[in-house]
């Protein structure tokens, strides 16, 4: 069955350390999306990209990057990890067109001391 | 600003009581709409979605949605509630053609055997 995962599931790192949390689809689909989830805030959109090479900044992208090099991965990459960047992150991916229908991963829960 | 609102956090409630969880948007002309729900400790799954068509949605869970396109709303229903549909509730918005998703904060649902 085609699913989302994400790696690692919990990460624990330090101020000002580089993270990478890896995203893999094998929906096969060309949308693909980055959220992070804060009580009170529900889901906010970090970074999303529509195909290889296609990336976009989502409403809280600062200091968050991602890069697409194929279709099945779309890694997040915490360029200098802040203590306000301890979340759980999600990413999501959809097949296009009009519906909007994403499919989410089981999530990432990262602490930044 | 655009925006999807959804009120009253947090609702708890007692097995067999009904449910509503209302959902609110700002977005003009036509929208796909979505209720993800978020058991403990899981990630987000699709409840009831929203294309066209009968305004109101079921599940085979007894969950129900109406879009009331005057109120730009689109409120959740469940007549009688079970302990196992404790989790969190988000209200989404695809303004359609855009491939991304708006969320709502959640609504948090206790429900007490």
């Amino acid at each position: 069955d085609a699913e989302i995962t994400q790696s690692p599931r919990h990460k624990i790192t330090e101020t000002g350390r580089q993270v990478t949390l890896a995203c893999h689809q094998t929906w096969n689909h060309n949308n693909m999306f980055w959220y992070r989830q804060d009580l009170g805030h529900g889901l906010r959109l970090i970074h999303y990209s529509y195909g290889v090479q296609d990336t976009n900044k989502g409403e809280v992208s600062d200091g968050y990057s991602v890069s697409r090099s194929n279709t099945e991965d779309l890694p997040l990459t915490l360029e200098s990890a802040a203590s306000s960047q301890t979340s759980v992150y999600f990413c999501a991916s959809s097949e296009g067109g009009v519906i909007g229908e994403q499919f989410f991963g089981p999530g990432t829960r990262l602490t930044v001391l | 600003a655009q925006s999807v609102s959804q009120h009253n956090h947090h609702v708890i409630l007692s097995e067999a009581a009904s449910l509503e969880l209302g959902c609110n948007y700002s977005y003009g002309g036509t929208v796909n709409l979505f209720w993800y729900v978020q058991y403990p400790g899981q990630h987000l799954q699709l409840l009831l979605k929203y294309f066209s068509g009968d305004p109101l949605v079921k599940d085979i869970k007894g969950f129900e949605a109406e879009f009331i396109k005057s109120k730009f709303s689109f409120n959740l229903r469940k007549p009688s509630v079970q302990w196992s549909d404790t989790a969190e509730y988000f209200c989404a918005v695809n303004p359609y053609g855009n491939n991304r998703l708006a969320f709502g904060k959640g609504n948090q649902v206790v429900v007490i055997p």
